[in-house]
């Protein structure tokens, strides 16, 4: 079975401090792809960040990285430089690359304090 | 150039009547998706669509849901007598094709249905 767990509800980060949101996952698959988004109060989906299970580098895209753990299962985003903008939930998603469905988890909240 | 459209934005229905729910994905994309979203929960997902294949229908929650693309482009979701626990952001998403690779989702903004 596929699965995306996403352990912490909600989390509080000090602004131009960095934050680390967890995610682990579960898939026998071989080939799959990681993937972040954010989700701001308006509603729109925001795609971050991506990581291939072949990749050997962690990906990163500006002040996001994804501490990818391949062994212990996990992708962790981490967000350096906190901004008061990257207050939003945050979901971590899994598409299997053989059957093309995302799976994501339930999400994090983040609140960046000023 | 144009993102993932819906329509409508908000949908105020009365418990017992049909609702359709409309997405316009972005042009090319081949692969479309449907997600729930209750409130402050993560995405349940609904429906699969990728170009002429059968869909994939193994997140529907009831008979009552049903989908259809034509032509390899826009969605209509349809709930058919609603119930209040229909109640939530109905989420529309497209990508490029399947496989490997990055192919992310782009998202349209979401049809708020509320059941009363």
């Amino acid at each position: 079975a596929q699965k995306i767990t996403q352990t912490q509800p909600g989390m509080f980060v000090q602004e131009k401090e960095a934050v680390t949101l967890d995610c682990t996952y579960d898939t026998s698959d071989q080939s799959y792809g990681l993937f972040w988004y954010k989700q701001p109060s308006s509603g729109e989906m925001i795609f971050l960040i991506y990581q291939g299970s072949y990749d050997e580098q962690n990906a990163t895209e500006g002040r996001y990285s994804l501490n990818f753990q391949k062994a212990r299962k996990s992708a962790n985003l981490v967000i350096s430089a906190s901004q008061l903008g990257d207050s939003a939930m945050y979901f971590c998603a899994m598409r299997v690359n053989n059957f093309n469905k995302f799976y994501f988890g339930s999400g994090t909240k983040l609140n960046v304090k000023p | 150039g144009a993102g993932v459209s819906q329509s409508p934005s908000n949908k105020v229905t009365e418990k017992g009547k049909d609702v359709e729910l409309r997405c316009d994905p972005i042009s090319g994309h081949t692969a479309l998706y449907w997600y729930r979203q209750s409130l402050g929960q993560g995405l349940e997902f609904l429906i699969y669509f990728q170009g002429n294949s059968a869909p994939d229908k193994s997140g529907l929650p009831s008979d009552r849901f049903s989908a259809e693309r034509t032509g390899g482009s826009v969605s209509t979701l349809t709930i058919q007598r609603t119930q209040q626990e229909d109640s939530a952001v109905y989420l529309c998403a497209s990508s490029r094709r399947p496989g490997q690779g990055i192919y992310e989702q782009y998202f349209g903004p979401g049809t708020r249905l509320t059941v009363t």
